[in-house]
């Protein structure tokens, strides 16, 4: 059974820090692209963040652009996502979802974490 | 950015009913679209992929059409488990993008 369990999140101070991290197992994390996805308080999904299985493609919305940082460790499974100058519209709950495809360009999400909650607010 | 833009944002209607959800794109993205379903609380569940393709372990009575610019999403006989928000998203472009998302309540 696919499982990915997000951690890492909580409160931080605008202009603050974070690192999510999604711990994957059931299958082989390192064939398939991985995604993050979030969710304001109340609001629709927006899509934040694609790597490839190998990490050769790299994307991200542009509203974070610049100030997130996606990566991955195959040999540990897992998943991050470092968040730097926090605002409070970064606020929301953000999903580590798994990819279709394992390489080029992010296609659509057959599996999804519980989702981890980041407030950023003084 | 490609737009995704769903209609209606919410949706009243009975058990039994046909529901149909649309999705409109900004640009021609082909069949390049997914739905999700996503109850409270919890994280959004794939329906569909290529526009009409079903996800393993959907129920039939979720159906997908469409192509380039317009998309619909029904439901043939609306069930109880079935009330809950669905987003389409589109990944014509690496830069996802998805539709607002469309409430189905009860009546």
């Amino acid at each position: 059974e696919v499982q990915l369990v997000e951690s890492g999140g909580g409160l931080v101070k605008p202009g603050g820090s974070l690192r999510l991290s999604c711990a994957a197992s059931g299958f082989t994390f390192s064939s398939y692209s991985m995604n993050w996805v979030r969710q304001a308080p109340g609001k629709g999904l927006e899509w934040v963040s694609s790597i490839s299985s190998t990490s050769g493609y790299i994307y991200y919305a542009d509203s974070v652009k610049g100030r997130f940082t996606i990566s991955r460790d195959n040999a540990k499974s897992s998943l991050y996502l470092q968040m730097n100058s926090l605002r409070a519209e970064d606020t929301a709950v953000y999903y580590c979802a798994r990819d279709v495809t394992g390489g080029g360009s992010p296609w659509y999400f057959d599996s999804w974490g519980q989702g981890a909650l980041v407030t950023v607010s003084s | 950015d490609i737009q995704m833009t769903q209609s209606p944002s919410t949706l009243s209607a009975s058990v039994g009913d046909r529901v149909t959800i649309t999705c409109r794109a900004s640009q021609s993205i082909s069949s390049w679209l997914a739905w999700y379903q996503q109850k409270p609380g919890k994280a959004p569940k794939l329906l569909i992929y290529k526009a009409s393709s079903l996800e393993s372990g959907v129920p039939s009575r979720f159906s997908g059409s469409g192509s380039g610019t317009e998309f619909t999403l029904t439901i043939s006989s609306l069930q109880p488990d079935d009330f809950a928000t669905y987003y389409c998203q589109q990944y014509n472009s690496y830069s996802l993008t998805f539709g607002g998302g469309t409430k189905v309540e009860i009546k």
